[in-house]
C-alpha cells in the first residue's frame, strides 16, 4: 500500500532564504507527483506536476525533482517571501489502468515565512 | 473559466439530516473525485468517476453516495449525516490521459452537530 511523507511537518524562515520540502513515497510504481500549495480556508492549488518519466520540473522560483527508485521528491523554493506562508502537499497517483488518477497524499508541511 | 466549482462552501447540519455537495466542472474533464480532508489525516478519497455513468469507492465510503449523469456535474449525497461526517469536503477534476494534472474546488465546511 502507498505512503506517503513529508518532512518536516513546520517549518519557519526568514524571508530570503531557500528552502526545500521533502516527499517521501514507499512504492515507486507511481504514474506521476504532484505538489500543491493550500491556503487556510482556502482549496488546492497545483503548483508543480511531475510525470513518472521526468526528472523535474521549474516554474518561477519552484523547482520540483522526483528520484522514484528511491521514492523521493523535493520542492525547491528559492528566494522565499512571506506570500509563499502556506501548507504544502505533495500527492503521489497510482501506476496502473484502475489507480492511475487516485492521488495518495502526504499530512504537508505548513510553511511560514517571516519578513 | 471557472474550473471546479463547489456548492455550498458552508454548511450545518443535525444527526440524520441529509444534504447533497455539489461539484461541477467546466474543462471537460473524465475523471472527477471527492476528498475529505481531517486534521492529522490528509486527504482520503471517498468516490471517484472515471466518465459519465460510471463511479466507484474510495477509501472512505461509508454513508456517501455519489452519481455522474453528465461529464460535468459529480454530486456527492449524505445519506444521514453523522458528527464523523464533519470535514472539509474537496471537489476535484483531471483528464483521463496525458498529464492528469488535477484541479481542486474551494472546498465545503461541513458541521454535522
Amino acid at each position: 500500500k502507498q505512503e506517503v511523507t513529508q518532512i518536516p511537518a513546520a517549518l519557519s524562515v526568514p524571508e530570503g532564504e531557500n528552502l526545500v520540502l521533502n516527499c517521501s513515497f514507499t512504492d515507486s510504481a507511481i504514474y506521476n507527483l504532484q505538489w500543491f500549495r493550500q491556503d487556510p480556508g482556502k482549496g488546492l492549488t497545483s503548483l508543480l506536476l511531475i510525470q513518472s518519466s521526468q526528472r523535474e520540473q521549474t516554474s518561477g522560483r519552484l523547482n520540483a525533482s522526483l528520484d522514484k527508485s528511491s521514492g523521493r521528491s523535493t520542492l525547491y523554493i528559492a528566494a522565499s517571501q512571506p506570500g509563499d506562508s502556506a501548507t504544502y502537499l505533495c500527492a503521489v497517483g497510482g501506476n496502473n489502468a484502475g489507480n492511475n488518477r487516485k492521488l495518495i497524499w502526504g499530512l504537508g508541511t505548513s510553511l511560514g515565512v517571516n519578513p | 473559466n471557472a474550473g471546479v466549482t463547489q456548492t455550498p462552501k458552508f454548511q450545518v447540519l443535525k444527526t440524520g439530516q441529509s444534504m447533497t455537495l455539489q461539484c461541477a466542472q467546466d474543462m471537460n474533464h473524465e475523471y472527477m473525485s471527492w476528498y475529505r480532508q481531517d486534521p492529522g489525516m490528509g486527504l482520503r478519497l471517498i468516490h471517484y468517476s472515471v466518465g459519465a455513468g460510471i463511479t466507484d469507492q474510495g477509501e472512505v465510503p461509508n454513508g456517501y453516495n455519489v452519481s455522474r449523469s453528465t461529464t460535468e456535474d459529480f454530486p456527492l449525497r449524505l445519506l444521514s449525516a453523522a458528527p464523523s461526517q464533519t470535514s472539509v469536503y474537496f471537489c476535484a477534476s483531471s483528464y483521463s490521459g496525458g498529464r492528469a494534472e488535477a484541479f481542486f474546488g474551494q472546498g465545503t465546511r461541513l458541521t454535522v452537530v
